[in-house]
């Protein structure tokens, strides 16, 4: 069974630095994209950028690029989604997804909060 | 940038009727669109890729037409649990843009 399982719910201050992980199980971790999508408090969804465990090839929505930072450990078939200083506009729910045509398999999602 | 607009954004349904939901890109995206379905605390569920291909374990009542700039998601008859938002996604060219949603509420 296929299985994305994301790190719990993170409460940080702003300006503080923040790495979420998401694990695949259940499949070849290094033959599919995983994706970043991001939904704000009430809002829709917003994708964010998207990693290729198998050579770490990386793409960024321009929304997004430079302001958060994809990366993936093969090894233990884990992605993560980093910030290196949180504003109070990140505060949002953030999904890992595994993209096949389409977004099959998504983690249960990680509530970031920030606030001071 | 392709920009991927969903109409109506709010779709007023009775329970057992038709639902279409209309996804335009500003660009051609050939057949490259997913549809996803979310509910209230739930992570997105995925209903339809390649714009006609239903997901594993997706009811008939759910089907997707179109290609290039113009895509449709029809609910034939709605049923109590299809009350959600609904969003079209293109992805084509490294890029994975989601549209607004639409959401389907009760009459």
């Amino acid at each position: 069974e296929v299985q994305l399982v994301q790190s719990g719910a993170e409460v940080k201050k702003p300006g503080e630095s923040l790495k979420i992980s998401c694990k695949g199980s259940g499949y070849t971790f290094t033959n599919y994209w995983i994706g970043w999508v991001r939904q704000m408090p009430g809002q829709g969804l917003e994708w964010m950028g998207i990693i290729y465990p198998g050579d770490s090839d990386t793409r960024y929505s321009p929304s997004f690029q430079g302001q958060v930072t994809i990366s993936a450990d093969k090894s233990i078939s884990t992605a993560y989604l980093q910030w290196s200083s949180l504003k109070a506009s990140d505060t949002a729910i953030y999904y890992c997804a595994r993209h096949g045509g389409g977004f099959h398999y998504w983690g249960q999602g990680t509530l970031v909060t920030v606030s001071s | 940038e392709i920009v991927m607009t969903q109409s109506p954004a709010t779709l007023s349904v009775s329970p057992g009727e038709r639902a279409t939901l209309s996804c335009r890109a500003s660009q051609s995206v050939g057949s490259n669109l997913a549809w996803y379905q979310q509910k209230p605390g739930q992570a997105p569920r995925l209903l339809i890729y390649g714009a006609s291909t239903r997901a594993t374990g997706i009811p008939a009542r759910f089907s997707g037409s179109g290609s290039g700039t113009e895509f449709t998601l029809t609910i034939s008859s709605l049923q109590s649990e299809d009350f959600a938002v609904y969003y079209c996604q293109r992805y084509t060219d490294w890029l994975w843009t989601f549209g607004q949603g639409t959401k389907v509420e009760i009459k």
